[in-house]
């Protein structure tokens, strides 16, 4: 797999390696979080989300990590496919009637 | 695919126009939103109404109207519009505005010539 630092507008992996994107986000009192990918003309479709209570979400080859000591936030995409290809965007609920707040993406590009 | 339509695809308007654009849900849920999205930037959200009565206004101008007529339907009203108001607006809806998945149309593409 690879690992990112935070921010980075692109991430470049081979096909069929793992992925891992890198979210930091800013308010300690957010207790919700969703991941979304955004394919090109497309709106923001949901992947997988987790609440402040857990740690870690699996899903269908993602997972979703939660390290609320440092306000980290990480996707993990198994076996990258040539459709993963996307800009991913993390986004956090801060309670009360809020809408999310979205962190800035990053453009996941797929090597053959 | 999303549940959330919304009409139309693509619309360019003058600055002098007055249009409209269309979102609807089918699925009970009683919080819908409106959200800009510019090119390579994240969606940055310009309202939210609940239960039919709006919420959250983040200081959108005015040239920017939202209608919501009932639970299933948001519409959001342009009139004189600037062309830096060109971007995707993008419907959403979740079951409440507090702390629910926000599940997102496809958008409108706006153009102001």
């Amino acid at each position: 797999g690879e690992s990112v630092g935070l921010h980075l507008p692109t991430l470049s992996v081979q096909e069929g390696d793992n992925s891992i994107i890198n979210c930091a986000y800013s308010n300690s009192a957010s207790d919700y979080f969703i991941w979304y990918k955004q394919e090109s003309g497309k709106g923001p479709q949901f992947i997988i989300d987790i609440r402040s209570n857990m740690d870690k979400r699996q899903g269908q080859r993602v997972t979703v990590l939660l390290n609320k000591t440092v306000k980290h936030l990480s996707l993990q995409i198994a076996a990258t496919q040539p459709g993963d290809s996307a800009v991913y965007f993390c986004a956090e609920y801060r309670g009360g009637a809020d809408g999310l707040t979205f962190g800035k993406g990053t453009h996941l590009i797929i090597q053959p | 695919d999303t549940e959330v339509t919304q009409t139309p695809k693509h619309l360019v308007m003058g600055m002098t126009n007055k249009k409209s654009l269309k979102c609807e849900q089918h699925m009970g849920h009683r919080a819908m939103y409106w959200y800009k999205q510019k090119a390579k930037k994240p969606p940055e959200l310009m309202f939210v109404y609940s239960y039919e009565k709006l919420s959250i206004n983040e200081s959108v101008p005015s040239r920017f109207s939202p209608e919501c007529p009932n639970s299933s339907l948001l519409n959001l009203h342009l009139h004189a519009l600037q062309p830096e108001d060109s971007a995707l607006y993008l419907c959403a809806s979740s079951w409440t505005d507090s702390g629910n998945t926000i599940y997102f149309g496809e958008g409108s593409w706006l153009t102001v010539v």
